[in-house]
């Protein structure tokens, strides 16, 4: 079965970086377009960025552009989500999810930028 | 990127129905857009319900009951969610979303209250 399942979550101080992982099982991760989501705490969803199958194209939410990489290891079965100059409104729950369809997410992990 | 309106909060009682909106912004028109519409309940991530783009070219997502279903009223540029025969698994909260021009973009979300 699809089996989705992010980490590298955790608490950061505003400026620094991080890199969420999101391990693929169960299906031709190299056949799918991914997304990152988010969530901050008792607020919305939030989009965050795709990346294409073969990973030549990506777009961005405008208020992440410049400053998260998304990127894929479709050898390794891996979404990526580098996230630089971190920020205190970047705190959210991150969701790997495949498209399209969007029928499969990961159960996400809590970034938490705090001074 | 473009906000997608949705009201915060809606109720009905068990076994009546429910009609939520999400209303486009008027240079976003609906009539050219895949609508996608998501259930979340705390602590989980999104669950993919269906999508609708006009009566020929729909679908649900795997498992999904037919009691939700999707539609447009393009004289409002506004997606509609129907829930019928409405059930207590059915309390949670409610997103849309669209593609307009390279992103994706979630409405701010509705919370469905079965009374």
């Amino acid at each position: 079965q699809v089996q989705l399942v992010e980490s590298g979550g955790g608490v950061v101080q505003p400026g620094t970086s991080l890199r969420l992982s999101c391990a693929a099982s169960g299906f031709t991760f190299g056949s799918h377009t991914m997304n990152w989501v988010r969530q901050a705490p008792g607020k919305g969803l939030e989009w965050v960025a795709v990346i294409s199958a073969d990973g030549s194209n990506k777009h961005y939410a405008d208020s992440v552009r410049g400053r998260f990489t998304i990127n894929r290891d479709n050898s390794e079965n891996t979404l990526f989500l580098q996230m630089d100059s971190l920020r205190v409104e970047d705190t959210a729950v991150y969701y790997c999810a495949r498209t399209p369809g969007w029928g499969h997410w990961g159960q996400g992990t809590l970034v938490t930028v705090a001074a | 990127q473009p906000v997608l309106t949705q009201p915060p909060s809606s109720s009905a009682s068990p076994g009546e129905s429910a009609r939520l909106t999400c209303t486009l912004p008027s240079d976003i028109n609906i009539a050219l857009y895949n609508i996608y519409w998501f259930q979340q309940k705390p602590g989980s991530p999104p669950r993919y319900l269906l999508f609708y783009n006009s009566d020929s070219d729909k679908g649900h997502g795997s498992g999904v009951p037919s009691r939700f279903s999707g539609s447009k009223d393009p004289s409002a540029n506004t997606g509609i969610l129907f829930i019928s025969g409405l059930q207590s698994e059915d309390e949670a909260d409610y997103y849309c979303m669209v593609w307009p021009s390279n992103a994706w973009v979630f409405g701010g979300g509705t919370k469905l209250t079965v009374l």
